[in-house]
């Protein structure tokens, strides 16, 4: 089992949608869980961590964590074709260290 | 604008050659990650250092490549010799581990180097 699963996708969803994407982990301890977003060609950029069960917003951008499920996700509302990217997911594990998935990639289309 | 920099943003090298990459981590950040990148594999990482020490390097071949922080502000990774397989985009990220919870787990990368070995 990998220690973080992520469809690959692509995820493919139109303009003004709502793009769900999910992860799971393996590992108990993890306290944070961060998405990155990766545009092809350039790095892996932070949107958000979440700590706590339960939803975080962040305006378009809302994580849910189920540490029980050892599940966590990321809902965009209202696509937008510039959302269109790979989106990673990352649970922290020992030492400030993240625990990388291999990523969903998202089409958002016009 | 703090920003993670890295250089060189693109290189291309043949077989043989060393290869050195260099990155300047935040100002004030203290942990410094280096990752490889390849569409199968995602992202790898190849050495952690906090406060200039490296913690982890399990994920670096040990024969070829290394890595250092001479200072706060420098790491590097070099490859010697450069394999074909060695081709991947380099990534390097920093943090800063003293602040809780979340925000001391958040990492920031830089561009990346794109390495070509031929």
């Amino acid at each position: 089992q990998k220690e973080v699963e992520q469809n690959s996708g692509p995820l493919s969803v139109p303009e003004g949608a709502i793009a769900s994407l999910n992860c799971t982990y393996s590992d108990r301890g993890s306290q944070s869980f961060f998405w990155y977003r990766q545009y092809s060609g350039k790095s892996p950029e932070l949107i958000m961590f979440i700590y706590s069960n339960g939803d975080k917003e962040d305006g378009r951008f809302t994580a849910q964590l189920n540490k029980a499920s050892q599940y966590v996700s990321l809902l965009i509302r209202d696509s937008q074709p510039s959302d269109s990217a790979t989106y990673l997911c990352a649970p922290a594990g020992n030492n400030r260290k993240l625990i990388w998935g291999l990523g969903t990639s998202l089409a958002v289309n016009p | 604008d703090a920003r993670v920099t890295q250089t060189p943003r693109h290189k291309v090298t043949e077989m043989g050659q060393e290869v050195t990459m260099r990155c300047q981590p935040i100002l004030g950040h203290n942990t410094v990650f280096w990752y490889r990148q390849t569409m199968m594999q995602g992202l790898e990482l190849l050495a952690y250092f906090r406060n200039r020490a490296p913690l982890d390097d399990s994920g670096m071949p040990k024969d070829r490549f290394s890595a250092e922080m001479p200072d706060a502000t420098l790491a590097t990774l070099k490859i010697q010799p450069s394999e074909p397989r060695d081709s991947a985009v380099y990534f390097c990220a920093s943090g800063s581990s003293g602040l809780a919870g979340g925000k001391g787990d958040t990492q920031y990368f830089g561009p990346g180097t794109r390495l070509t070995v031929l």
